[in-house]
């Protein structure tokens, strides 16, 4: 079965910095690309990264760049985000989700993790 | 960036009804469109993508169409258990981006 398990949410200050993990299970890591997505509370979803199944191409919505890093293990099956100059903007639940599709053909998040909580408040 | 607007924000419905939600793009995006469930405390489920077509194991009452920039997520006969919100999300370009969402509830 295909699992997702987020870890590393919790309550940080504003400017501080903070890394997620997500461990992957019951497929082919290296395969796919794997993104994170967020929810602000009372908000709508909101993708934040990408990155490829190699790890060579990352790409981030503009609210989280030069802010944010995604990166991924493919010897370990665990995908990362760093983060960092955390702001009140940036708390939210933060799901790690695997990108259907091959190639640059990605489809859409076929597969999604329970979501970890970041707040961010002094 | 590529604004995705969903209507209507909310619809409220009886078992058995159909409801249509819209989603346009700001842009053509062809039929790279993607429809997500999602229920409050759970993760989001992907349901349609390529604009129309069922993610495995989702029921049949649920439909999509449309591309380029215009696109309808249809609930043939809504059920209680659909009651969530529903997003559409491009994903053509990067970044990507999703529809301000819709909530679907039972009258």
């Amino acid at each position: 079965e295909v699992h997702l398990l987020e870890s590393g949410g919790g309550f940080i200050q504003p400017g501080g910095s903070l890394k997620l993990s997500c461990a992957a299970s019951g497929f082919t890591f290296s395969n796919y690309a794997m993104s994170w997505v967020r929810q602000a509370p009372g908000k709508g979803l909101e993708w934040v990264a990408l990155t490829s199944g190699s790890g060579g191409s990352t790409y981030y919505a503009d609210s989280v760049k030069g802010r944010f890093s995604i990166s991924r293990d493919n010897s370990k099956n665990t995908l990362s985000l760093h983060m960092g100059s955390l702001g009140g903007e940036d708390s939210a639940v933060y799901y790690c989700a695997k990108v259907g599709g091959y190639g640059l053909d990605y489809y859409g998040l076929d597969v999604w993790g329970q979501g970890t909580t970041v707040t961010v408040s002094s | 960036d590529i604004q995705m607007t969903q209507s209507p924000s909310s619809v409220s419905a009886s078992v058995g009804d159909s409801v249509t939600i819209t989603c346009r793009a700001s842009q053509g995006i062809s039929s790279w469109l993607a429809w997500y469930q999602h229920k409050p405390g759970k993760a989001p489920k992907l349901l349609i993508y390529s604009a129309s077509t069922l993610q495995s194991g989702v029921p049949s009452i649920f439909s999509g169409s449309g591309s380029e920039t215009d696109f309808t997520l249809t609930i043939s006969s809504l059920q209680p258990d659909d009651v969530a919100t529903y997003y559409c999300q491009q994903t053509n370009t990067f970044p990507w981006t999703f529809g301000q969402g819709t909530k679907v509830e039972i009258k």
